[in-house]
């Protein structure tokens, strides 16, 4: 079955830049999708199809996906992005939705 | 606005059965395929299973797959799964939560509920 792996946790400053890898055997051919989840809450969207933005979603979220690795970067953080994110793919071949092992992003 | 509320959760002893429900409002229900996605305490989110608009397709995981069925009534506007012969290791946070581009992203997510399996 198709894994997508992340690493578990990012640590960054107030209003610096936080990157979060997804790893996943050629995972640029799939369209990847991020979600963010506060303790007690359910998932948020945050970025869909590797780089485009629902409504509602700052722009300093922004993802990219190339060859094995997809990419969330989260620009200008703030203490309210403090949060556990996902990736998430779905995998045509065994018609399963796969998630993110999750990364949990702590605010320094 | 769309409203996707899970009932049905508590506790169950192995091996018994639990039906969850998710009420869907605020949308036209019986043109979107549907999931449900759990999360286990403190663990990350596993995606349990996904029905097409009109029931003609299922998809499961392999971990509740012969155990577990996702069901809907569109007239009613509602989301079922059966779970049966539950473990230990079905304890999670369930979440009905759909998205209107199919295959695609969740777009939205209800706030689920608890099942705990535990004798």
């Amino acid at each position: 079955s198709y894994v997508l792996t992340q690493p578990p946790s990012v640590s960054v400053a107030p209003g610096q830049t936080a990157r979060i890898t997804c790893g996943g055997n050629n995972i640029g051919s799939k369209s990847v999708h991020w979600y963010q989840q506060k303790p007690g809450q359910a998932p948020v969207l945050v970025v869909y199809d590797d780089s485009d933005r629902p409504s509602g979603i700052p722009e300093r979220f922004s993802g990219s996906n190339s060859g094995n690795t997809a990419t969330l970067t989260i620009s200008r953080v703030e203490a309210g992005d403090e949060a556990d994110y996902y990736c998430q793919v779905w995998d045509s071949s065994s018609d399963h939705y796969v998630f993110g092992t999750g990364t949990k992003v702590t605010v320094l | 606005q769309v409203q996707l509320v899970e009932s049905g959760g508590g506790v169950v002893q192995p091996g018994g059965s639990l039906r969850l429900s998710c009420a869907a409002s605020g949308f036209t229900f019986s043109s979107y395929g549907m999931h449900w996605v759990r999360q286990a305490p403190g663990k990350g989110l596993e995606w349990v299973a996904f029905i097409r608009y009109d029931g003609s397709n299922k998809y499961y995981a392999d971990s509740v797959k012969g155990r577990f069925t996702i069901s809907r009534d569109n007239s009613k506007n509602t989301l079922y799964l059966q779970m049966n012969s539950l473990r230990a290791e079905d304890t999670a946070v369930y979440y009905c939560a759909y998205g209107p581009r199919g295959f695609r992203e969740i777009a939205y997510w209800g706030q689920g509920t608890l099942v705990t399996v535990s004798s």
